[in-house]
């Protein structure tokens, strides 16, 4: 069974489209997050969700929503698609310290 | 604010020595945590190991050893018996704890390849 799952796994879309990434897990764990790891490698927090409850929002465009239907799952939609949201997008989940990361979805806007 | 430094873009090894891939931080904080993760060329995260501000020992999981130096605020990844399929990136990341704030502050990694 896969702890966290991101659905699509690929997104190639065009500049000015909507797009949702959906993640959920399976672990019964508390806490979300998204990450944009971009093409240089660097992976760097976007949103936080503590039980549906957003705690943590870094300086992410207000294109960027997240939404948490219930605790086991965390989309994340994007509106207005620019070509520098080309990246890959990490979900994971925690109970405590140790974070479990999703396979990674890897959107590219043309 | 957090700060994690990994001063290594690349790191070459041969197959069945040591490596150890540097990681430098910084906070104020007195708790926190620090974590390596490796990504292959498939792009998925695998957590590795765990040391905790607190813990008087150094982490050890199977080949991977944490050398924690809490003065010289280091915490270098040690892999032992390096293997081909070590080649990967790899990042060192600190978490601060913060009631429910659980974030991870990612450096910006290092990538090794093993050769045979």
């Amino acid at each position: 069974d896969t702890a966290v799952s991101q659905t699509p796994k690929y997104l190639v879309t065009q500049m000015g489209n909507d797009k949702s990434i959906k993640c959920e897990q399976n672990l019964g764990h508390d806490t979300m997050y998204w990450y944009k790891q971009d093409s240089k490698k660097f992976l760097k927090i976007m949103f936080s969700y503590n039980n549906k409850e957003l705690i943590i929002n870094e300086t992410v465009p207000n294109r960027f929503s997240p939404k948490s239907p219930d605790k086991a799952h965390l989309n994340l939609h994007i509106n207005s698609l620019e070509l520098g949201d080309s990246a890959v997008y990490f979900c994971a989940s925690s109970r405590l310290y140790e974070q479990y990361f999703g396979p990674g979805t890897r959107l590219t806007v043309t | 604010a957090q700060k994690i430094t990994q001063t290594q873009p690349g790191m070459f090894v041969q197959e069945k020595e040591a490596v150890t891939l540097d990681c430098t931080y910084d906070t104020s904080d007195p708790s926190y945590g620090l974590f390596w993760y490796k990504q292959p060329s498939s792009g998925e995260m695998i957590f590795l190991i765990y040391q905790g501000s607190y813990d008087q020992q150094n982490a050890t999981e199977g080949r991977y050893s944490l050398n924690f130096q809490k003065a010289r605020k280091s915490a270098n990844l040690v892999i032992s018996a390096s293997q081909l399929g070590d080649s990967a990136m790899y990042f060192c990341a600190m978490l601060v704890y913060g009631g429910s704030n659980y974030k991870l502050t990612f450096g910006k990694g290092t990538l090794l390849t093993v050769n045979p």
